[in-house]
């Protein structure tokens, strides 16, 4: 079936430094993907959507600037967090769509701003 | 207001009992209803999907069924077991957006 490989599975950064969370379709090529947050206890949220080739789409009140989504191939989307800090602390994970009509999680990114 | 709205939002049960969750929803129009299972520090993994014409839908000890005229789904997980621990989230498709239920976190216990 189809796979979805998200990395760094946890990452610890200091405030005010930049990371970078990669999400690789392994079987398929994946033309639209998917970045949420997710807090303790709390469901999904969407922050954007990426489309190969173009620009991310980001839900309201989430800073684009702040949150770097680059979808360059088909295969491949990043999440970069720019100027990290300690509220950013978050479960990030992406999904790609599959046709037809189903969705394909990677198993998140666990993020610690110290 | 939620789009989709899950209950209960918590439930513990012992090891081998079983239980349901329910997922009402107003999304429309409706493409397709999955419910996944999220482990704790984990992504989602879909159990099962369904379309607007399908009644039930089976995975292993877990069963769902949706009633599309009263927009109602529901998962039944048969003889649980410890490692059915987790969040157990509904997803909703318009066919362009999923709409996520906030989830019902289940504990079995021994």
């Amino acid at each position: 079936g189809a796979v979805v490989s998200q990395h760094p599975s946890w990452v610890i950064c200091k405030s005010g430094t930049s990371v970078k969370i990669e999400c690789r379709s392994l079987d398929f090529q994946a033309t639209t993907m998917f970045w949420y947050r997710q807090f303790p206890k709390q469901s999904l949220m969407l922050m954007a959507t990426s489309n190969e080739g173009s620009k991310a789409t980001y839900e309201q009140g989430v800073e684009k600037d702040k949150f770097l989504i680059n979808h360059a191939s088909l295969t491949l989307s990043t999440l970069t967090v720019t100027s990290a800090h300690p509220e950013d602390s978050s479960f990030y994970i992406c999904s790609a769509r599959v046709l037809p009509g189903g969705y394909t999680f990677g198993s998140g990114t666990r993020l610690t701003v110290v | 207001k939620n789009q989709v709205e899950q209950s209960p939002q918590s439930l513990i049960i012992l090891e081998g009992k079983n239980c349901t969750l329910q997922c009402n929803y107003t999304v429309s129009p409706f493409s397709n209803l999955r419910w996944y299972k999220q482990d704790t520090g984990r992504g989602p993994v879909s159990l099962t999907i369904m379309t607007f014409s399908e009644n039930t839908k089976s995975n292993g000890r877990y069963t769902a069924t949706l009633d599309a005229d009263t927009k109602q789904s529901s998962l039944h997980i048969t003889a649980s077991q410890l490692s059915d621990s987790a969040s157990y989230i509904c997803v909703v498709s318009d066919g362009n957006d999923m709409r996520f239920g906030a989830g019902t976190r289940l504990t079995v216990k021994p």
